[in-house]
């Protein structure tokens, strides 16, 4: 079953880390674009990162130098390094697939985590 | 960056209305634009990729249409399981952008 599986979310303090983990399965994470969106609560999606499977990253202004995008192939999975957190961060973090249809569309997305920045 | 503007922001409907959500790029992205359905607690759900191709197991009442700017997303006629908040999406370039949202509501 094709499946993604975030873990990692939580409540940090303004200026902490925290990683995001994405499991994959069903499927190389190698094989295909991934990213990570989020949702602050109440408002929009904001697309954060992507890898290509080529291994080179793209990011939002908001989060370039914080937010490092990478993935283990040998375990499958995706992660989002998070660095000088801020309040603005606060969200639920989706990773998503782009699908091979030729426009990249997120066919595929986690069920979400959490991640809370507070003092 | 490419700004993505929906309208309308909401829209009150009944079942078995025939409902269509407007989508406008700030610049050409081609067929690059997508669109999801999000209900309250789960991820969005890929509805239409490529402006007008339905995802696999999505029901025909939806459909999509539109080029270079414009862009629409009708459903035919709504069911219950229909409300919801819709967002438009394109994946012409980065940094990917979403409209903020059309919520759907009884």
């Amino acid at each position: 079953e094709v499946q993604l599986v975030e873990t990692g979310g939580g409540m940090i303090q303004p200026g902490g880390s925290l990683t995001l983990s994405c499991a994959v399965s069903g499927f190389s994470v190698s094989n295909f674009y991934m990213s990570w969106i989020r949702q602050a609560p109440g408002k929009g999606l904001d697309w954060v990162s992507l890898i290509y499977t080529a291994g080179s990253t793209s990011y939002a202004d908001s989060v370039k130098g914080r937010f490092t995008i990478s993935r283990d192939n040998s375990k499958n999975t995706l992660y989002l390094q998070m660095n000088s957190l801020r309040a603005e961060d606060t969200a639920v973090y989706y990773c998503a697939r782009s699908a091979l249809s030729g426009t990249d569309a997120f066919d595929i997305w986690g069920q979400g985590t959490m991640v809370t920045v507070s003092p | 960056d490419i700004q993505m503007t929906q309208s309308p922001s909401s829209l009150s409907t009944s079942i078995g209305d025939r409902v269509a959500i407007t989508c406008r790029a700030s610049q050409s992205i081609n067929k690059y634009l997508n669109w999801f359905q999000q209900k309250p607690g789960k991820a969005p759900k890929l509805l239409i990729y490529g402006v007008s191709s339905l995802q696999s197991g999505v029901p025909s009442r939806f459909s999509g249409s539109g080029s270079e700017t414009d862009f629409t997303l009708t459903i035919s006629s709504l069911q219950p399981e229909d409300f919801a908040t819709y967002y438009c999406q394109q994946s012409y370039s980065t940094p990917y952008t979403f409209g903020q949202g059309t919520k759907l509501e009884i």
